[in-house]
This record gives C-alpha cells, sequence and structure tokens, in this order.
C-alpha cells in the first residue's frame, strides 16, 4: 500500500459526459501528479500540482482540468468524454517538486466511456 | 523514434533465470525510474537511478548515463515477478517506455 488513494476505482458513462477523479496524496506530500494510461498511448504525465498551484503540464487535454485543494487532495475533471478517453488515470505523489524525489503511485482509477 | 525504448515488449521466463530488461532513452534526464505494474494494474516504484547501480532483494538496477542506457536484473526469477517492468525518464516531467511484459513460469 502505497499510502495514496484514489476513487472512484471504476467509473463506467457515456460519451459527452463529465467525470471527477479523486486523489489523496501520501500523508506529508505536497506534490501531486496525474498520469494517463491508455492501450494505444501507454503512460502519459498529464499535470503535477505542489501545494495548491500548478507546477507541469504535459499531454493534457483542454477538455480535461484539474486542482488540489488546502487538505492537498486533488481531482482531475474530464469533460466532454469520447470513447478514446477511456484509460487507467494513476495519481501519484511526492515531497516535494525535485525530480530526485521518489513519486508514489495510487491504484488506479479505470474508466470506461460507451 | 519514442523518447524511452525498452525491450524485449515480451519475456517469458523458466524460474530461476537471470532476468535482464533494457532501457534506452534518447533525452537529458535528472533520473530514471524502474516501476512494476502487476495484473491488477497498480504501480509500484522499485528504483530511482542518476548514477551507478542499486540492489533491492533479487533485483538490480544499473544506469550508464554517457551511454543513455539502463538495465533491471532480475535473479533467481520467480513466478511471483509476473509484471510488467516500466522503465521512466524525469526530462524533468516523467516520460514513460512501453513496457516489458515479463511471465515467469514455474
Amino acid at each position: 500500500d502505497s499510502g495514496v488513494t484514489q476513487t472512484p476505482k471504476h467509473l463506467i458513462t457515456a460519451t459527452g459526459q463529465r467525470v471527477t477523479l479523486r486523489c489523496s496524496p501520501r500523508s506529508g506530500d505536497l506534490s501531486v501528479y496525474w498520469y494517463q494510461q491508455s492501450l494505444d498511448q501507454g503512460l502519459q504525465f498529464l499535470i503535477q500540482y505542489y501545494n495548491g498551484e500548478e507546477r507541469a503540464k504535459g499531454n493534457i487535454l483542454e477538455r480535461f482540468s484539474a486542482q488540489q485543494f488546502p487538505d492537498l487532495h486533488s481531482e482531475l475533471n474530464l469533460s466532454s468524454l469520447e470513447l478514446g478517453d477511456s484509460a487507467l488515470y494513476f495519481c501519484a505523489s511526492s515531497t516535494g517538486t525535485s525530480e530526485y524525489n521518489e513519486q508514489f503511485f495510487g491504484p488506479g482509477t479505470r474508466l470506461t466511456v460507451l | 523514434k519514442n523518447e524511452v525504448e525498452q525491450s524485449p515488449q515480451n519475456l517469458t521466463a523458466q524460474e530461476g533465470e537471470f532476468i535482464t530488461i533494457n532501457c534506452s532513452y534518447s533525452v537529458g534526464i535528472s533520473a530514471l525510474h524502474w516501476l512494476q505494474q502487476h495484473p491488477g494494474g497498480g504501480i509500484v516504484s522499485l528504483f530511482m537511478l542518476s548514477s551507478g547501480k542499486k540492489k533491492h532483494g533479487r533485483l538490480i538496477a544499473t544506469i550508464n548515463i554517457q551511454e543513455k542506457h539502463s538495465s533491471l536484473h532480475i535473479t533467481a526469477s520467480h513466478p511471483r515477478d509476473s509484471a510488467v517492468y516500466i522503465c521512466a525518464v524525469r526530462s524533468p516531467d516523467m516520460r514513460f517506455g512501453a513496457g516489458t511484459r515479463l511471465t515467469v513460469k514455474p
């Protein structure tokens, strides 16, 4: 158990809908990272937050947004869902922003868009 | 060409065999990670390397910065080692290889 929690575990929804994925980092970790793992693209970095502020952005679509709250939990919002958004979404946390900080991964949320 | 290349894509071994998984990258990096993804989907960080070699139990990871190459070795492999092993580099964001699917047969 990494100490990172994600909810829900599974999510099934329809095209055009909007969903919110939630992540709680390990106690004491200030950085949260979001990743997408799809069958065709593999694992991709989406976005990073540190202590409530956006820190880095990767291959995140404009239809997706995220935020980190004062209690350090983070939410990833996916809107106008398309079939291709079906994927495993992971969050990870680390203590700080250093590239040498180890990241601890949550169990993931499996999103299926029908 | 992907920035992070792993080989082989798939690997089947008999229990007890010595296993090597390779990772080559084409970008400047600050650190390289080896991750293990279990059949259920969960990801565990095995190693983070910026130079040299690290060992944890039966797992050994090495990195050659000049050659832009890393290897993950598993000694005395066991069926419970069956998983997907993913190489990832910080450049500065995390960039991932496609993974190596390892199956260890009893």
